[in-house]
């Protein structure tokens, strides 16, 4: 069964500080697709990226960053100098390929970023 | 405008008392989905549509139903609400399955069942 941890619930950080949040799954297999999203105060989920199982190659995006590395089976975000606006509730999720298009959610990290 | 949207936004009801959700997306999408958020657990699947008439299970079904007569729409249906049902649930869709492609999701609907 696939699984998806997000063991940091809450994240506060001053503007401008980096930030990484942490994304560990379990999985059988060796297909799978992993997601970020993100969720401000506003409440919509907004989709950020999506990374197959065969590219593990680290993806930034302006001040967005993610490492991907399966022998820990992680996929982490970096915010690089944070700023105010990116304050929300972040989810990692986890797809397999053989689950009949099922996605599996982690408990997301909420993260304050204050001025 | 590409869009899913959600209707009612919020809703207050009584226990046992039916009532539907509807979600729309204008994307000509075939996969739509179904999620409940609650407070540290994120957001879990309900059910799923791999196009019309194409539903299944996600990880927690009890209590729901689902159907999908038009390729556009899939309404979530709870015929016998109760509090526990309360949550913030979301519709989804994406081209194609969860897996190959990012999901549109709709803006929510708070439900709260007395």
């Amino acid at each position: 069964a696939q699984k998806v941890t997000q063991a940091q619930t809450e994240i506060s950080v001053v503007e401008k500080e980096d930030v990484t949040l942490d994304c560990v799954y379990e999985t059988r297999d060796t297909t799978y697709y992993l997601f970020w999203y993100k969720q401000p105060p506003s409440g919509e989920l907004v989709f950020l990226i999506r990374r197959n199982s065969f590219d593990e190659q680290n993806e930034i995006s302006g001040r967005y960053s993610w490492n991907f590395q399966k022998s820990t089976s992680s996929f982490n975000f970096t915010i690089t100098a944070s700023q105010v606006v990116d304050s929300a509730v972040y989810f990692c999720a986890l797809s397999e390929a053989g689950a009949g298009n099922m996605l599996t959610f982690g408990g997301g990290t909420r993260l304050m970023v204050k001025p | 405008e590409a869009q899913v949207t959600q209707n009612p936004r919020y809703l207050i009801t009584v226990t046992g008392k039916k009532l539907t959700v509807t979600c729309s997306q204008n994307m000509n999408h075939e996969y739509m989905s179904w999620y409940r958020q609650d407070p540290g657990l994120g957001l879990r699947q309900i059910y799923y549509s791999m196009n019309v008439e194409v539903t299944d299970k996600g990880d927690v079904p009890e209590g729901y139903k689902v159907s999908r007569k038009e390729k556009r729409n899939f309404p979530l249906i709870l015929e016998s609400p109760s509090p526990n049902q309360t949550s913030l649930y979301f519709c989804a869709s994406s081209l194609a399955g969860a897996s190959s492609y990012e999901q549109y999701f709709g803006p929510g609907t708070r439900l709260t069942v007395t």
